[in-house]
This record gives C-alpha cells, structure tokens and sequence, in this order.
C-alpha cells in the first residue's frame, strides 16, 4: 500500500525567512498530492495541492513542486508569518483497482515561526 | 453546498465500554468517506475509507469497525473501548472525482 513519509517532524524559522518541508511517496500510481494546515484544535484545511502531471504550482508565498521520478514532492513557505506557525501535513491520493480513493497522510511537520 | 458534521465534538468514556462516533455529509451524493485518527502530537493515521455504500476498507488492524449505511452516513464503532484508542477522530469526504478532502471538526476521545 501507499506509505508517505515526511521531513522534517519540527522546522523553527525566524519571520521573513523561508521554510521547506518534504515528503516522499511509495505508489508510483498515486496522482494528487494535496497539502493541509492544522491549528492547534481545529480541522486540517488544504492550503495547496498538485496533481501528477504538473511539477511546481505556486500561490503567493506558498509553492510545491513534484519529482515523479524520485517520488518526493515539496512544500516551500516564502517570507514566513507568525501566522504561519502550525501543523503541516503532506498527502497522496492512490490510483488503481486497490488504491482508488484512498488518502494517506504524512507524519506532519510543527513550523514554528519565530518573530 | 456541501457540509459535513461529525459529533460528538468530546467524549469521555472508560475503558471496556462501547463507542460510536458519527459522521454525515450535506449536499453531495455517493462521496468518498473517511475516518482518521490523531493521537496527540501525531500525525493522521487512515482507519477506514469508503468509496460507497456498504463498501468498507480496513487500513489497520485494531478493535474499531465502521460501516456505512447510507450514502452520506458514515459510523465508527468499537464493541470495547482500550486506553490506546484515545485521541482525535476526523472524518473526512472527497468528490468521488474530485480532490480536495474536506475534513469535519473531529472528535476529542479520551478513555479512562
């Protein structure tokens, strides 16, 4: 089955700067790859998300970028917020007759932006 | 448009009792569904997912079940309830052709 695995566990910034935070997939057939924000004790919602046949898309100070050889796929924060400050999850949708549907998440990643 | 609601949005129950969590959806037909678990400072582990009705997959092997018994309805169960169960549930809906996964408040199980 689809396992993902995500780097790094906690990521500390000072404001302005930039964060980078990584995932790598096993399901060469997975197709979406979405990624979500959590505050603390609230829902995880989508930030941004890219499907497999594009390899970077940007939306303001957020981008991700895909590597379809490599399996791995990325989150970039530019000019980082205190607001910014929050659990990070990365996710892959699986394809095909045993995987259609299913969603996997990634282990999250805590950024703390420091002002 | 779509909602989801999940409740109980907390629940405290001791150890060896039952529990059953429910989720529904508003606003859309045959959605994918999912439940997830959070235990604290982890990530969101898949339980269960379905792509329709009565169509059930098992992610991991534990002492919960779900079952869906209408198209938007989707239940997670346990005959008895174990310490390790605590944490925070979500249940989740997808378009079956879409791709953004919409998540509900989730619900904060502690077991004593």
């Amino acid at each position: 089955g689809e396992n993902v695995e995500q780097h790094p566990s906690t990521l500390s910034v000072q404001e302005g700067d930039s964060a980078v935070i990584k995932c790598t997939y096993s399901d060469s057939a997975s197709n979406y790859f979405p990624w979500y924000k959590q505050e603390l004790g609230k829902r995880p919602q989508l930030i941004i998300d890219i499907r497999s046949n594009v390899g970077e898309k940007k939306d303001q100070r957020i981008a991700v970028t895909l590597n379809k050889t490599a399996k791995h796929f990325s989150l970039h924060i530019t000019e980082t917020q205190p607001e910014d400050s929050a659990v990070y999850f990365c996710a892959a949708r699986g394809y095909g007759s045993s995987n259609t549907g299913k969603l996997i998440f990634g282990q999250g990643t805590t950024l703390q932006v420091k002002p | 448009s779509q909602t989801i609601h999940q409740w109980p949005a907390t629940l405290v129950q001791p150890v060896g009792s039952p529990l059953s969590l429910e989720c529904t959806v508003e606003g859309t037909s045959n959605p994918n569904l999912y439940w997830y678990r959070q235990a604290a400072g982890r990530g969101l582990q898949l339980l269960f997912y379905s792509v329709g009705i009565g169509q059930i997959s098992s992610e991991v092997p534990q002492n919960l079940s779900a079952s869906r018994p209408q198209d938007r309805q989707f239940i997670l169960s346990s005959k008895k309830l174990l310490l390790s169960d605590s944490g925070f549930y979500l249940c989740a809906w997808r378009r079956t052709a879409g791709t953004e996964a919409f998540f509900g408040q989730g619900t904060r199980l502690t077991v004593v």
